[in-house]
């Protein structure tokens, strides 16, 4: 069964518009954490944001919000005032654990094109 | 800055040839990782080195093989090089345990089977 489902292989958004990228994920493990990684066309993948399984709180990170709703298993991005530089691929990725190495298990990726 | 360098960027091999691809990071990581992803898909992991333990993925071709020579360096080396090894690889490192520990990837190199 996939662990990290991102339903959406493509969006298109304009300028100066929120955009939501959608992520559920599977998991037994009580402890668990959340990425989402943009890679851009240069290949290069760059940390945006990050959630514990036990925050309380939605993280945050400048422009980027995660909507975590644990009951429903679903971490999507939230990108505020979308901008031309936004346009990549974003993946959702999940770590199992809390110890050792973060082995991630990444979904499908959305590719963001943000429009002028 | 520290960081995570590939070398090299680009690298073209013919079917069956040795090639080796590098990593170095200057984050004094413990962990280090190497990811294969190719066109449209999501990164896959073949491996990961936690200090000198290696780590094998079980689905991982013996085609593939790791060293880490200390804690700064780790190389990918593929045998016998298939055409369907083309593909970007990606380094990654990051610290251990929970928490954060966000995985810092290094700008990647694309492989080129001829």
């Amino acid at each position: 069964a996939q662990k990290i489902t991102q339903t959406q292989p493509g969006m298109f958004v304009q300028e100066k518009e929120a955009v939501t990228l959608d992520c559920t994920y599977d998991t037994s493990d009580p402890s668990y954490g959340l990425f989402w990684y943009k890679q851009p066309s240069s290949g290069e993948m760059i940390f945006l944001i990050y959630q514990g399984s036990y925050d309380q709180q939605n993280a945050t990170e400048g422009r980027y919000s995660l909507n975590f709703q644990k009951a429903r298993k679903s971490a999507n991005l939230v990108i505020s005032a979308s901008q031309l530089g936004d346009s990549a691929m974003y993946f959702c990725a999940m770590r199992e654990g809390a110890q050792g190495a973060q082995k991630l298990v990444f979904g499908q990726g959305t590719r963001l094109t943000i429009n002028p | 800055d520290a960081m995570v360098i590939q070398n090299p960027r680009y690298q073209v091999t013919q079917f069956g040839k040795p090639v080796t691809l590098s990593c170095s990071q200057t984050l004094n990581h413990n962990v280090m990782y190497w990811y294969q992803q190719k066109s449209s898909q999501a990164p896959k992991l073949l491996f990961h080195y936690y200090d000198k333990d290696f780590n094998n993925e079980a689905d991982t071709p013996d085609n593939f093989q790791s060293r880490r020579p200390n804690t700064s360096f780790c190389f990918l080396d593929i045998r016998s090089p298939g055409l369907g090894d083309a593909a970007m690889y990606l380094c990654a490192t990051s610290g251990a345990g929970g928490g954060r520990n966000e995985q810092f990837f290094g700008p990647g190199t694309r492989l080129t089977v001829l």
